[in-house]
């Protein structure tokens, strides 16, 4: 069965940095698009960032274009978000998700706590 | 960007009873690209419609969603215990993809 299992959360300071992993099982890893999504302690979801099959096509969103990074190795079956410059707003938790092409979110993992804060 | 509004905030409602949420988008979505996903509490959320209409696999018949342009409506047809939790809208029909607030259902 599908599993996506997230780790690297934690607490953080602001403007640090942090680089989450998703290990993917269950699926054909390079056949999907991959997103993250996070939602703050008692809040709605927001959606971050997805990649491309292959890496060719990433897309952010607006609140973390140019601190937020995202990547995938197909090889590991896995996905990463690197997040520098990190905000107070950051604080979430943030999940992987298996994607379709267009971005909706067909399987999602557990998610990890990334918290930032002095 | 287009925002997503859904209605109500909150549906109180009793086993066996049927739902309806509301999602209005800002824009025209001209895909028709509408998901609506299921969050019980202290998990993560799970995808029950796609396309505006498409059943995610293994999601049960009583979940239907409709609806086309601005306006989208997720029924249950007949509540059953399992189904109370907080139900989001999202739209990925044009970039930034975004969610509706949610509407939590609740047991009256």
């Amino acid at each position: 069965q599908v599993q996506l299992v997230e780790s690297g959360g934690g607490l953080v300071k602001p403007g640090g940095s942090l680089r989450l992993s998703c290990a993917a099982s269950g699926f054909t890893f390079s056949d999907y698009y991959m997103s993250w999504i996070r939602q703050a302690p008692g809040k709605g979801l927001e959606w971050v960032s997805y990649i491309s099959y292959s890496t060719s096509y990433t897309n952010y969103a607006d609140s973390v274009k140019g601190r937020f990074t995202i990547s995938r190795d197909n090889a590991k079956n896995s996905l990463y978000l690197q997040m520098n410059s990190l905000r107070t707003e950051d604080t979430a938790v943030y999940y992987c998700a298996r994607s379709g092409w267009a971005g909706e979110a067909i399987s999602w993992g557990q998610g990890t706590l990334v918290t930032v804060s002095s | 960007e287009i925002v997503l509004t859904q209605s109500p905030g909150t549906l109180s409602l009793s086993p066996g009873e049927r739902a309806t949420l509301s999602c209005r988008a800002s824009q025209n979505l001209s895909s028709s690209y509408l998901a609506w996903y299921q969050q019980k509490s202290g998990q993560a959320p799970r995808l029950l419609i796609y396309g505006a209409s498409g059943r995610a696999t293994g999601i049960p018949d009583r979940f239907i969603g409709s609806g086309s342009g601005t306006d989208f409506t997720l029924t249950i047809s007949r509540l059953e215990p399992e189904d109370f939790a907080v139900f989001y809208c999202q739209q990925y029909d044009t970039s930034p993809i975004t969610f509706g607030q949610g509407t939590r259902l609740e047991i009256k």
